[in-house]
């Protein structure tokens, strides 16, 4: 069964704070993104990799960095968290483009910055 | 830029009906369009993914068909249940090396016993 997992289901974190969040896919996906998602604004993209130390911004990148130090894993991290990142964060692992490139998702990470 | 549109935003309907979501896109340059469900503070499941070269997918009393010339794909519920309550998107993947993912806004469907 394919699994992609967040390190923490819900977290709360005080203003100013570095926070990191962390995604980890057993698929050797080559593929892995960052998405926040907010109510009437939907899922928009921070960050994407293509491969391992590579990055790309998405629509959304301010306030944000990334980490793909292994295949595996893809960390997000919030360099000086602020209220108004407060969101839903969902990260997605796919195969490069090919035949067949399901995207899979891990179960989400609530994060309230006070 | 791609735009993915899916309206209504919310949906109710009674038990046993069978339903139609919709969605559109502007750019018919895409490798797939995958439909998800969301289960409120919960993460996306995949329901159904179509490739580009393909007109419709199956998975139980789910159906996914996929216009890519005129830009639209239809998910189809049959003999709709409470328990199919949910967030439905769809997102749809660029042509490309380095593809993302563009995501609609969902629709949230309540199924009325």
């Amino acid at each position: 069964d394919v699994k992609v997992t967040q390190s923490s289901r819900y977290l709360v974190k005080r203003t100013g704070e570095k926070v990191f969040l962390e995604c980890v896919q057993d698929m050797d996906h080559e593929n892995m993104f960052w998405y926040r998602q907010d109510p009437g604004l939907g899922l928009r993209l921070i960050y994407f990799s293509y491969d391992v130390k590579m990055k790309e911004k998405g629509d959304i990148p301010e306030g944000y960095s990334v980490s793909r130090e292994k295949k595996e894993r893809f960390s997000l991290i919030l360099e000086s968290a602020s209220t108004n990142q407060t969101s839903m964060y969902l990260c997605a692992s796919t195969p490069s483009p090919g035949f067949y490139t399901e995207a899979f998702f891990g179960q989400g990470t609530r994060l309230t910055v006070v | 830029k791609q735009e993915v549109t899916q309206i209504p935003a919310a949906l109710s309907v009674p038990e046993g009906e069978n339903l139609v979501l919709n969605c559109s896109f502007t750019d018919s340059a895409i490798y797939n369009l995958q439909w998800f469900r969301q289960d409120p503070g919960k993460g996306l499941t995949s329901l159904l993914l179509i490739q580009s070269s393909q007109r419709e997918q199956t998975s139980g009393r789910l159906n996914a068909s996929l216009d890519k010339s005129s830009g639209r794909s239809t998910l189809y519920i049959a003999a709709s249940q409470p328990g199919d309550s949910a967030t439905y998107l769809c997102a749809v993947r660029q042509t490309g090396a380095n593809s993302k993912l563009t995501f609609g806004k969902g629709i949230t469907l309540s199924v009325r016993p």
